[in-house]
């Protein structure tokens, strides 16, 4: 059973900080990890999606994944109070065709 | 704005009912997949299509089936409808088999009563 765990959260982080979101996996064949934002009664919006071991960064987001030891995390840098919002974080694996969702952290961004 | 495309909005629908969900895919994608998200869970796959073909299936029985047409837009049916299936479903549009870079349309709110 392929699984992807987060911290339901909620994490609270005062405006202008940095928030860190974790993720782990249990399937080592996954190889790619993608970073979804979702707010209240929308639908995910992909923010970020990082392929190999090391860090990837686009503007104030950045995603790092640590494949040895089945982790990957996003921190948003200068968070705003937008920035509130449930991240998902999903996988998929080698000669897979869906992606792996966690159950979300919630993150909010205090004024 | 992703240009992906969902219908309807909202549905309510009586246990046993069937029910029709529709999507058109974003400009120059060929694949749909097609999620459902239960209250407070992550999305949950339940198939894929690419070029009109079922390209893989999640954890749902038979009585969830879909279609996707020449113009690459998708339906979702679900038959004899149960009081679980009541969810968000979400299609996520890309370009090509397998995962990558999936971009969900705004959702289908379906409430079975």
């Amino acid at each position: 059973q392929k699984e992807v765990e987060q911290n339901s959260g909620p994490l609270s982080v005062p405006e202008g900080a940095i928030a860190s979101l974790n993720c782990t996996y249990s399937d080592r064949g996954s190889q790619s990890f993608f970073w979804y934002r979702q707010y209240s009664g929308k639908s995910p919006e992909l923010i970020m999606f990082i392929y190999s071991n090391g860090d990837k960064e686009d503007g104030r987001f950045t995603a790092q994944l640590n494949k040895a030891s089945q982790y990957v995390s996003l921190l948003i840098r200068d968070s705003q109070p937008s920035d509130s919002a449930t991240y998902l974080c999903a996988g998929g694996g080698a000669g897979s065709y869906q992606l792996t969702f966690g159950k979300g952290t919630k993150l909010s961004v205090i004024p | 704005e992703t240009g992906v495309t969902q219908s309807p909005t909202h549905l309510i629908k009586t246990r046993g009912q069937q029910v029709t969900l529709r999507c058109s895919s974003q400009s120059g994608h060929n694949t749909v997949s097609w999620y459902q998200q239960a209250l407070g869970q992550g999305p949950q796959f339940i198939f894929q299509y690419y070029r009109e073909e079922e390209n893989g299936r999640g954890n749902f029985p038979p009585r969830f089936s879909g279609l996707q047409f020449p113009n690459y837009s998708s339906e979702l049916n679900v038959n004899a409808l149960e009081l679980d299936d009541s969810a968000l479903y979400l299609c996520a549009s890309s370009f090509g088999q397998g995962y990558d870079e999936q971009y969900f349309g705004p959702g289908t709110r379906l409430t079975v009563t």
